[in-house]
């Protein structure tokens, strides 16, 4: 069935640090792919999507390249600030079957100033 | 729009008990999600309603969980009787049945403690 696979965490990094959270997944057919960001205290919020092969999702200065060759679709920003402190998801969602998204298990983001 | 409504917030009960967790969906959507969330398991699919009506349940631990959609505005899911294993994050979202599928709303979770 479908998975997907996410860099453990927690991760710390400092102010305009670089960031990187890796995802892999393992699908049937031609999955779209999402990241998702949970804050303290809240739900779920679609970051950025991709619905097809070599197709870049970006979002509030957040990016991630649908790489179906390496079944990879990490995430990354040039310059982290605080307020990106979260909990990131990655997820896969297929029409095949039931429509409904499969996530990973998250990785908590802290960044320190 | 008040976004995905659930209640309670917190939920802190014993052991044997029922418990009833409440989710309003955004107004129009006719998609609704229940979520859970815990540290050993991520973030698990439940059951999901399109138009009320429970599509697919394959989520639903065991015969202890159940789910209902009696209208458009509004769903429940009960654990009956709660075991402290069942302590979690349980988390409702909606979507648009004719939007692209993955365009949930999440609500802000309900945090339940069974002791």
């Amino acid at each position: 069935g479908n998975s997907v696979t996410q860099m453990e965490g927690p991760v710390t990094l400092s102010e305009e640090a670089f960031l990187t959270i890796n995802c892999t997944y393992t699908a049937t057919g031609y999955p779209s792919l999402f990241w998702y960001v949970q804050y303290p205290g809240e739900g779920l919020q679609l970051l950025l999507k991709a619905t097809k092969a070599d197709d870049k999702g970006s979002n509030k200065g957040f990016e991630a390249t649908y790489r179906k060759e390496t079944t990879s679709f990490h995430l990354e920003k040039g310059s982290v600030q605080v307020s990106d402190s979260a909990v990131y998801f990655c997820a896969l969602g297929s029409d095949l079957g039931a429509q409904k998204l499969v996530f990973g298990q998250g990785t908590r983001l802290t960044i320190n100033p | 729009d008040a976004g995905v409504i659930q209640s309670p917030r917190h939920e802190v009960t014993e052991m044997g008990q029922e418990v009833t967790l409440r989710c309003k969906p955004i107004s129009g959507h006719n998609s609704l999600f229940w979520y859970r969330q815990t540290m050993m398991r991520g973030l698990e699919l439940l059951i999901y309603f399109n138009n009320n009506v429970p599509i697919d349940d394959s989520g639903m631990p065991e015969d202890r969980f159940s789910a209902k959609m009696p209208n458009a505005s509004f769903s429940t899911l009960k654990i009956q009787p709660s075991e402290p294993r069942d302590s979690a994050v349980y988390f409702c979202a909606s979507r648009i049945g004719t939007g692209n599928f993955y365009e949930q709303y999440f609500g802000p979770g309900t945090r339940l403690t069974v002791t």
